[in-house]
Order: structure tokens, then sequence, then C-alpha cells
């Protein structure tokens, strides 16, 4: 099994809204990853979870809160949007390698109105 | 800092003609460098991947690309292109002591029938 599994795969939420998006892989990787891709941009870092712990957090605003409840599940939970954080949000995993490519899941589409 | 750079954020091709796709890196000691392919609305999939083995990489889908340290580049290519070719070529490079990927800045191919 070489997939990481996101979900929900669209979300629309408004400015007041909590909502979280979701991602479970069960490939024994040790660290993962989220990641914002912005229309025609590359995807920027978000935060890293090494062993379930967070391990770099690009001075991502609060409203977004990753959590790591064990080593297969990684969440993102949203609060306060604004439209300007509608984007693809993407998780990714690896091994505890810095040779080691990450695997990515095939996102979450956010729009936020 | 460890980066990359994509030269030409869109390449057009004839189906079966050469497809080169160009990255150049910035470090001052070998990077771990990587090629990642992303359809519209999907994530990202790992073409190939350079760790020091041999600077001749071979990925899926028949693409390879050359590592070429006197010229800190790392391009793409594939022989032949066909239409299923068609999407979005991120280089990445793992950067500087994180884990974790940044990305060049993309180039998307045009495959022409």
């Amino acid at each position: 099994d070489t997939e990481v599994t996101q979900t929900p795969k669209h979300l629309v939420m408004g400015m007041t809204n909590k909502k979280s998006l979701k991602c479970e892989q069960h490939m024994g990787h040790r660290a993962m990853y989220w990641y914002k891709q912005k229309a025609k941009k590359p995807p920027e870092l978000m935060f890293v979870y090494s062993y379930e712990k967070l391990s770099i957090n690009e001075s991502v605003p609060s409203r977004f809160s990753p959590e790591c409840p064990n080593s297969s599940l990684l969440n993102l939970h949203l609060h306060a949007l604004q439209p300007e954080d509608s984007a693809l949000y993407l998780c990714a995993s690896s091994q505890e390698d810095r040779a080691t490519e990450a695997f990515f899941g095939q996102g979450t589409r956010l729009t936020v109105v | 800092a460890q980066s990359v750079t994509q030269l030409g954020s869109h390449v057009s091709v004839s189906e079966g003609a050469l497809v080169l796709l160009r990255c150049n890196y910035s470090s001052s000691v070998p990077p771990y460098l990587f090629w990642y392919v992303q359809y519209p609305n999907q994530g990202l999939q790992l073409l190939l991947k350079y760790t020091s083995a041999a600077t001749l990489v071979k990925g899926i889908n028949g693409f390879e690309a050359e590592f070429k340290k006197s010229e800190t580049s790392f391009h793409l290519t594939k022989p032949s292109a066909h239409m299923s070719d068609a999407a979005e070529y991120f280089c990445a490079v793992i950067r500087g002591g994180r884990r974790a990927l940044t990305f060049g800045s993309g180039t998307r191919l045009q495959v022409q029938p």
C-alpha cells in the first residue's frame, strides 16, 4: 500500500466555520507533511511532523492547527479562515531519511466563502 | 540555502518529439533532487530521484534525468512525448538540514497532436 488518503476531496466553508482535513497513510512512514498549493503555483510547506511531534511550522497563521494523533494520521483543523486561504491542501508522508521521496495524497480542494 | 530554478514556465512539444524540462539547483554540496508530475486536480507523483548513486537516473513513464555537477543541472528528458504526458512538472530539492521538499516554480508541458 503506497497510498496517502485525504478526506474530504472538496470542502466549502464559511469564514466562521470550523472544519478539519484528514490524512492517513499505512506505509509506516514517520514523517508527515501539510502543503498548501495555490492555483498555478508550486506547493508550499506548512507543517512537518516527525515521529508524531511537530518539527517544522513555516510561520503559518494560527487559524490553521495541525494535529498528529498517531503515526498513521494527520489532521489539519481550520477555524476562521479567509477567502485567500482557498487552495489545494496536500498531505504527504516519507520515511525518516533525507534521500527518500515523499508520497502525496490527492489533496483537498478548499474554498472559503 | 538549497533551492531549484525551473527555466520555462510553459513548454510545448509535438507528440513523438523530445521532451526537455530544465532544472538548475543552487547548492554548495550535492543535494537530493526529485522530479514530480501533477495532473490537473491531482496530487503529486514521483517521476524519479537523484541521491548520488548514479548521475543518470531513470524514472517512470520513460522519463530520465542527468545530474551534472559542473552545470548544477538536473534536466528531465523523454525521447518521445505522448499526449498523456501533458501535465505540470516540478523539480524539488531537500532543503538544507530540513527534511521537507522545496519545489521549483513548475513547468507546464503541453503536447500537441
